[in-house]
């Protein structure tokens, strides 16, 4: 149980393209949806975090006309990267969490990623 | 300095040998998971824990509250537990959030 779908898995496009990538939770409903950038070799960095029917919250220095999350669904958030130019080549992974309990953490389950290449 | 501290950065076993890779932390912590990231970077979630001990086949998790520290252990190691290991903590100020370790690559040769 607990899957999450990532897609694509890897994009290559030109300059000024705007990319969307893909989150869903398959066999749970996520309240909560975050999205992650990774740079080779070094940690996940947290971009924003949705919960469902809300606006995403960003985290600082995350540009959000640049990175566009959409949490329509409790199964679905998309992260939209708007006219993309090399510096946003990364890798970009989602996670996903059921509910929303204070008292008992639920954990977040990752997607596979998306690697993203700006040419 | 980093509130979770991972050590060894780098390690390599023989096939066979016991692994352990340690996590610690300075804040305080609702739970901490033990993610496993392969070489496409996909991240299988391997743990959650936030008192004791727990094992799922040859790994083996524990955590201890009062020193702050957690370790993962793998028993029997094999070349396809070859990944990328990170701890990563849910402070207990803020339950959305992760603050990850910088990772421990393992290598297991055969």
């Amino acid at each position: 149980g607990a899957v999450v779908s990532q897609h694509p898995s890897r994009v290559i496009c030109k300059s000024g393209t705007s990319v969307k990538i893909e989150c869903r939770s398959l066999d749970f409903q996520a309240t909560t949806m975050f999205w992650y950038r990774q740079f080779p070799k070094q940690s996940l960095m947290l971009m924003a975090t949705s919960n469902e029917g809300s606006k995403a919250t960003y985290e600082q220095g995350v540009e959000k006309d640049k990175f566009l999350i959409n949490h329509a669904s409790l199964t679905l958030s998309t992260l939209t990267v708007t006219s993309a130019h090399p510096e946003d080549s990364s890798f970009y992974i989602c996670s996903a969490r059921a509910g929303r309990a204070i008292e008992t953490y639920q954990p977040q389950h990752f997607g596979d990623g998306t690697r993203l290449s700006i040419l | 300095k980093n509130e979770v501290e991972q050590s060894p950065q780098n390690l390599t076993a023989q096939e066979g040998e016991f692994i352990t890779i340690n996590c610690s932390y300075s804040v305080g912590i609702s739970a901490l998971h033990w993610l496993q990231q392969h070489p496409g970077g996909g991240i299988v979630s391997l743990f959650m824990l936030s008192s004791g001990k727990k094992k799922h086949g040859r790994l083996i998790a524990t955590i201890n509250i009062q020193e702050k520290h957690s370790s993962l252990h793998i028993t029997a190691s094999h070349p396809r537990d070859s990944a990328v290991y990170i701890c990563a903590a849910i402070p207990s100020y803020n339950t959305d959030k992760l603050i990850f370790g910088t990772g421990t690559r393992l290598q297991v040769f055969p």
